[in-house]
């Protein structure tokens, strides 16, 4: 699977846009931008995925770049329950197969 | 109904001791999942179970021992475990199969078991 870069914490202020960038360069053809979230002590939480094409979601909203070398997660209002690890994750999507976490970026949002 | 069960949510156990640990769900998936966490860390793969078969082991020690007796559940039993197996277990399912183009294996996770070996 490919690995991912992302910044390992970020701050937000509560109703204002979350924008969690992540890395994927050596992305390949059939793989898949994954992201998950981790609140604390709980089980990580699938937000959203796509392939090349932006997504958009209750939740949020993927913004993939044309080369697909790199993606952003958009939460338009974050709220602090939105407080957590989000981890970007690069997958085929043809058969159900294990997930890699990398280390994930830590998002603080505050009042 | 897109939840997964684990149970316990904690457990004690000393290295001699013998503990399962379950999770159950009902959403139809008939891939499950063991992954592994330990504090700070992310989650790292252990077992992966399709239509009731294991196909994949990451290496992990015997001591630890899935078991997967029919679609809607799985156990990780374990035995003999070591302090530095302490962690949050925490299980998955999600389809086998696409049902929509694009779509597909999204894995739901349940709450973890939070283990403490002594």
């Amino acid at each position: 699977d490919a690995k991912t870069t992302q910044p390992p914490s970020m701050d937000c202020a509560e109703g204002r846009a979350a924008n969690l960038p992540c890395n994927h360069s050596t992305i390949s053809g059939n793989e898949y931008v994954y992201w998950y979230r981790q609140i604390h002590s709980q089980g990580p939480q699938y937000i959203i995925h796509g392939l090349k094409n932006n997504e958009t979601n209750e939740m949020a909203s993927l913004i993939i770049t044309e080369d697909r070398k790199s993606s952003t997660l958009i939460l338009p209002h974050a709220t602090l329950r939105d407080t957590a690890v989000y981890y970007c994750i690069v997958r085929p999507s043809r058969t159900a197969s294990k997930l890699t976490f990398g280390t994930g970026t830590r998002l603080q949002v505050t009042l | 109904d897109t939840e997964v069960t684990q149970t316990p949510k904690h457990l004690v156990m000393g290295m001699t001791n013998k503990k399962s640990l379950k999770c159950e769900q009902h959403m139809g998936h008939r891939a499950m999942y063991w992954y592994k966490q330990k504090a700070k860390k992310p989650p790292e793969l252990m077992f992966v179970y399709s239509y009731e078969k294991l196909s994949i082991n990451e290496s992990v020690p015997s001591r630890f021992s899935p078991e997967c007796p029919n679609s809607s559940l799985l156990n990780l039993h374990l035995h003999a475990l070591q302090p530095e197996d302490s962690a949050l277990y925490l299980c998955a399912s999600s389809q086998e199969s696409p049902r929509r183009v694009g779509g597909g294996y999204e894995q739901y996770f349940g709450p973890g078991t939070r283990l403490t070996v002594t």
